[in-house]
């Protein structure tokens, strides 16, 4: 079983809109982390926020912010106010506590393209 | 100064070539990764090492080798390369602070293997 999922190939925004880029996940430790990553046409894979399972509060980092559900074991990622930077491709990512290799698990991510 | 880097950036290489790709940081991080990435698909962990003494397997470490020469290199290596490790490559460090232990990851090597 896939242990996170990115269900949308693709999305376009308009430039200074929101954005909702979705991502569900799938484990049975109790402890672990969610991250999202932004990777440009450039290749690089750049850091953006991270939300950890016992957080009580969403995180947020700047334009950034994760709308973390538990229960239904979704961590989505929200983009306010696009710019045309942001077009890139975001990926969705799980590290679990008991998993000795402290590796990330990614999704296949999603392209998002910023309209001017 | 990019605190993880890579070398090369981008190669070409033949089918049976014994090939290294470096990485490099400045993080002081102990935990370092090699990850690749293959199109439409996510990164996937090839080995990895939270000390300069410790080497571990990931999920796709067959076909590869790497070695911990310092905290601050860890080089992956392709004794005998075929064209379906043709990938992007990533290099990637982190620190356990508190809970977190982000991942930080180098620009990428793009290896294609004729």
């Amino acid at each position: 079983a896939q242990k996170i999922t990115q269900t949308q190939p693709g999305m376009f925004v308009q430039e200074k809109e929101a954005v909702t880029l979705d991502c569900t996940y799938d484990t049975s430790d109790p402890s672990y982390g969610l991250f999202w990553y932004k990777q440009p046409s450039s290749g690089e894979m750049i850091f953006l926020i991270y939300q950890g399972s016992y957080d009580q509060q969403n995180a947020t980092e700047g334009r950034y912010s994760l709308n973390f559900q538990k229960a239904r074991k979704s961590a989505n990622l929200v983009i306010s106010a696009s710019q045309l930077g942001d077009s890139a491709m975001y990926f969705c990512a799980m590290r679990e506590r008991r998993s000795g290799a402290n590796n990330l698990f990614f999704g296949t991510g999603t392209r998002l393209t910023v309209i001017p | 100064d990019a605190d993880v880097t890579q070398t090369p950036r981008n190669r070409i290489t033949k089918t049976g070539k014994r090939i290294m790709l470096e990485c490099s940081q400045t993080k002081g991080h102990d935990r370092m990764y090699w990850y690749r990435q293959d199109p439409g698909l996510g990164l996937r962990l090839i080995y990895y090492s939270f000390d300069v003494k410790d080497i571990n397997k990931g999920e796709i470490s067959d076909g590869y080798s790497v070695s911990r020469q310092a905290q601050a290199k860890f080089s992956l290596s392709l004794e005998s390369a075929i064209p379906n490790q043709t990938a992007l490559y990533f290099c990637a460090t982190s620190d356990l602070a508190g809970e977190v232990d982000t991942q930080y990851f180098g620009p990428g090597t793009r290896l294609t293997v004729l």
